[in-house]
């Protein structure tokens, strides 16, 4: 089945700072690639996704980037909040969803 | 509007003990449907997956087992815990069919085995 990689594991930024988290994956076939939050105590929930038909997509603070050929994707948050720090977790789809293993993002004031 | 209960919100069962989570979706008819376990701090590991009443797939074998007896019911069940059950249960849903939707996940049950 698909494998996706999600890295940094822990990544601690200054507020108003700019975070980014990247993954990868190995199914080409993989078309459907959304993020999630969870705060601690909490269930995942999605705050941004992105087709295979999009490079690039922005809500607010957050945006995320697909390169297709690298089968890499990423999402950046910029102007970093305290209220941002969470785990976050990447995934890609195809008819099935995998996840990466979460990157916990510490935003210090 | 679709709703997604689980329970219980939480269990403390023993080593060897049986266990029954449940989970169900309110406001959408045929709806995948799936079940992720979470170790503290951990990664969403799916272990079953379902697209239709009575057809569940197992992912990842755990010495757990799931049904879908009804259409809007999953459940996630063992006769005899391990201690490595223990960690955070989710269910979750999404669209039928084969376009990849959002998962709307329920807030889940925290297991804790002794």
């Amino acid at each position: 089945g698909e494998q996706v990689e999600q890295l940094p594991s822990i990544l601690r930024v200054q507020e108003g700072s700019s975070a980014s988290i990247n993954c990868s994956y190995e199914d080409s076939a993989s078309n459907y690639f959304p993020w999630y939050k969870q705060e601690p105590g909490e269930n995942p929930k999605l705050i941004i996704d992105i087709r295979s038909n999009m490079e690039r997509k922005q809500i607010q603070e957050l945006i995320v980037l697909l390169d297709k050929k690298a089968k890499r994707f990423s999402l950046h948050i910029t102007d970093t909040q305290p209220g941002d720090s969470a785990m976050y977790f990447c995934a890609a789809s195809d008819n099935r969803i995998f996840f990466g293993d979460g990157t916990q993002l510490v935003v210090k004031p | 509007a679709q709703t997604i209960h689980q329970w219980p919100v939480a269990e403390i069962k023993a080593v060897g003990s049986p266990l029954s989570l449940g989970c169900t979706i309110k406001g959408k008819s045929s709806p995948n449907l799936y079940w992720y376990w979470q170790a503290t701090g951990g990664t969403l590991q799916q272990l079953f997956y379902s697209i239709t009443v009575g057809q569940v797939e197992s992912v990842v074998q755990l010495n757990l087992s799931a049904s879908r007896p009804k259409d809007d019911q999953f459940i996630l069940s063992t006769e005899k815990l391990l201690l490595s059950h223990s960690g955070f249960y989710l269910c979750a849903w999404s669209l039928g069919g084969n376009s990849n939707e959002r998962l709307f996940f329920g807030h889940g049950t925290k297991l804790s085995v002794l």
